[in-house]
């Protein structure tokens, strides 16, 4: 069964970077067809991060392109966040999710990360 | 960006009764592949977002069958045909045809 899991800070100072990763178990990182990051501000709804597929490409929201960095490292079989920069607005729950068989098929439990110093 | 629009924000439902909720998208979610990626997605009360449907119509693994996906274009339904306790939470739709990837607002079914 496949399973991800986000690890990482709870908590990072304003203007610094968020950094978290996602590990993948019961599957091969290399065989999927991409991963993904999405966040959920506290008592609101989902925003899409970015993407990577397969072929290394990445694919980011427009809103934060400037300031994000997905990679993957199939040796640990995980996937990376980099998020620049951040302010109280960057607070929320960060998911990572796969497209194995389609778009964000399965997700990890999400973790909290708070700005703030 | 593609805008989704739920409606309604909210639908209490009585046990064992059905519950519709709509989904418009601002752009056709027709892709040049020629499939329509339009998914709903579960999130139960302090849990992760959970796939139900993908591609209009198709169940993902586990999914029961009470829960059904219609529509096309720009304009798309998801529909629970008896409610259980264990279906109360938001729902979420997605359009994965164009980036930004963009989700609806949520929809809230809860129990009468």
């Amino acid at each position: 069964q496949v399973q991800l899991q986000e690890s990482g800070p709870g908590l990072v100072k304003p203007s610094e970077t968020l950094s978290l990763t996602c590990t993948v178990s019961g599957y091969s990182i290399s065989s999927g067809y991409y991963w993904g990051w999405i966040r959920q501000p506290p008592g609101k709804g989902l925003e899409w991060i970015g993407s990577i597929y397969h072929s290394g490409s990445t694919y980011y929201n427009p809103s934060l392109k400037s300031r994000v960095t997905i990679s993957v490292d199939t040796s640990k079989n995980q996937f990376s966040l980099k998020l620049s920069s951040v302010t109280a607005a960057d607070t929320a729950v960060y998911y990572c999710a796969s497209g194995i068989i389609t778009v964000f098929d399965y997700w990890g439990q999400g973790t909290l990360v708070t700005v703030s110093s | 960006d593609i805008v989704m629009t739920q409606t309604p924000l909210s639908s209490p439902v009585t046990l064992g009764q059905p519950a519709s909720i709509s989904c418009r998208s601002s752009q056709s979610l027709v892709h040049s592949d020629g499939n329509t990626y339009l998914s709903w997605l579960q999130q139960r009360p302090g849990q992760p977002p959970r796939l139900l449907i993908y591609k209009i119509s198709n169940r993902f693994s586990g999914v029961p069958d009470r829960f059904s996906g219609s529509g096309a274009g720009t304009d798309f339904t998801l529909k629970i045909s008896r409610v259980e306790a264990e279906d109360v939470g938001v729902y979420y739709c997605m359009q994965a045809t164009q980036f930004p990837r963009t989700f609806g607002g949520g929809t809230k079914v809860e129990i009468k």
